[in-house]
């Protein structure tokens, strides 16, 4: 089956510093989600991705998919407190669509 | 608005009482999902529904059951805990074969 690793398993930085979280599967992503989770809380979507080469930005966050559809990255410019929590990338897993696997986080910390 | 709904979002019980998380979802969203959340384990999926009267066993569905009567609704049961059910559990719905997880708040459960 597949599986999603994340990188860095965590991360902190400077309030106004830029980051990247990388999101990398063992197979062929046919349809990649990001996710933030305050602590202990419900998740919050944040993007989704589909074709290979594809980028999406939502405010400070810009989201890729690489063209072989097995890597996604997640940058955050200028980073804000706002920021932090838990990033989480999800994929359906193959081509059905019955189960959506996650990866294991990457927990964000933003000093002011 | 749009919106998963967990109840309850805390609880605490002893082994061997049975208990259930009520899930409702308000978008007429066929396909329904289970989720717990344990620290360095990430989101594995217990249980899931495409449909009415459809359900299917996820990564780690022993100790629970589901049920899919209508649409909406889609209870965990837990028939008798054990203190390894403590867990995050979320509930969560999308759209059949498309789009992103809509996500409960989640339901923090504690089995002494």
């Amino acid at each position: 089956s597949q599986e999603l690793e994340q990188s860095p398993q965590s991360l902190i930085v400077q309030e106004g510093k830029n980051l990247t979280i990388n999101c990398t599967s063992s197979k062929t992503l046919y349809g990649l989600y990001w996710y933030k989770q305050k602590y202990g809380e419900g998740l919050i979507f944040l993007m989704m991705l589909q074709k290979g080469g594809e980028e999406k930005s939502h405010e400070k966050i810009t989201a890729k998919l690489d063209e072989k559809k097995q890597q996604s990255s997640l940058h955050i410019t200028a980073s804000q407190p706002s920021h932090a929590g838990i990033y989480l990338c999800g994929a359906d897993d193959g081509a059905s669509y019955d189960k959506v696997i996650f990866g294991p986080g990457t927990s964000l910390s933003v000093i002011p | 608005e749009a919106q998963v709904t967990q109840n309850p979002r805390y609880l605490i019980t002893v082994t061997g009482k049975k208990l259930t998380v009520t899930c409702s979802q308000n978008m007429n969203h066929e396909y329904m999902s289970w989720y717990r959340q344990d620290p360095g384990l990430g989101l594995r999926q217990i249980y899931y529904s495409m449909n009415v009267e459809v359900t299917d066993k996820g990564d780690v569905p022993e100790g629970y059951k589901v049920s899919r009567k209508e649409k909406r609704n889609f209870p965990l049961i837990l028939e008798s805990p054990s203190p390894n059910q403590t867990s995050l559990y979320f509930c969560a719905s999308r759209r059949l074969n498309t789009g992103e997880l809509f996500f409960g708040e989640g339901s923090r459960l504690t089995v002494l």
